[in-house]
């Protein structure tokens, strides 16, 4: 099953505050971030391996809460650079298989 | 410091015709993927090898066939192509389950 992501897209101004959310309904061990720009491969953000555990990376950062199996990725004072689609990805307990959700297109204007 | 390669980059194709996408990788990564996107989609697991003499159905594996020829490569074989098979093709690998997935640039494979 397919994670489901919110909101499907997104558009701001440069500097503002955005939060793309990703639900699983599986029991969780790890959720993948990933970001895309149009045309190219997806690129690595970050990954959350335990239940309520925070990251961060730069302006960028996410949650995992393991109970709810839901993860969020915060992006703050947001830049031109982070257009793109952002994709999270779910892997279960044994599982060698990543499940990716359907994406979020977010659009950064100046 | 090439990651992972994938070949061709480009592919237009008769429908009926067969065909072979190539990925190899320099990491001594485990395991091995194969994506497809299509347009305005995310992406959807076709096959995949955990290690080097497995391989097992992804998501949408009807109509392909794979190859896991060494550790570092994984190959995607389209026996009779037809015009829904159109989309771009990401190979990616990884170390171990948890770890990060690393993609190549993907092939853009269109079936006329």
């Amino acid at each position: 099953q397919q994670p489901v992501q919110s909101p499907q897209a997104v558009i701001l101004r440069e500097g503002e505050d955005a939060v793309i959310n990703c639900s699983s309904s599986k029991a969780l061990y790890s959720v993948h971030w990933y970001r895309q720009k149009h045309g190219e491969a997806p690129v690595f953000l970050m990954i959350l391996l335990k239940g309520g555990e925070q990251k961060g990376h730069e302006k960028i950062s996410a949650s995992f809460n393991e109970k709810k199996q839901q993860s969020s990725l915060y992006l703050t004072a947001s830049q031109l650079s982070y257009s793109g689609t952002y994709f999270c990805g779910s892997e279960g307990f044994g599982n060698e298989k990543l499940t990716f959700g359907t994406g979020t297109r977010l659009t950064i204007i100046p | 410091n090439a990651g992972v390669t994938q070949t061709p980059k480009f592919q237009v194709l008769k429908t009926g015709q067969s065909m072979t996408l190539q990925c190899a990788q320099d990491m001594n990564h485990n395991s091995m993927y194969w994506y497809r996107q299509d347009p305005g989609m995310g992406l959807r697991l076709i096959y995949y090898s955990a290690s080097e003499g497995t391989t097992d159905k992804g998501e949408v594996p009807n109509g392909y066939n794979v190859s896991r020829l060494n550790k570092r490569e994984f190959s995607l074989r389209l026996e009779s192509a037809a015009p829904s098979q159109t989309s771009v093709y990401f190979c990616a690998s990884r170390h171990v389950p948890g770890q990060p997935q690393h993609f190549g640039d993907g092939t853009r494979l269109s079936i006329l």
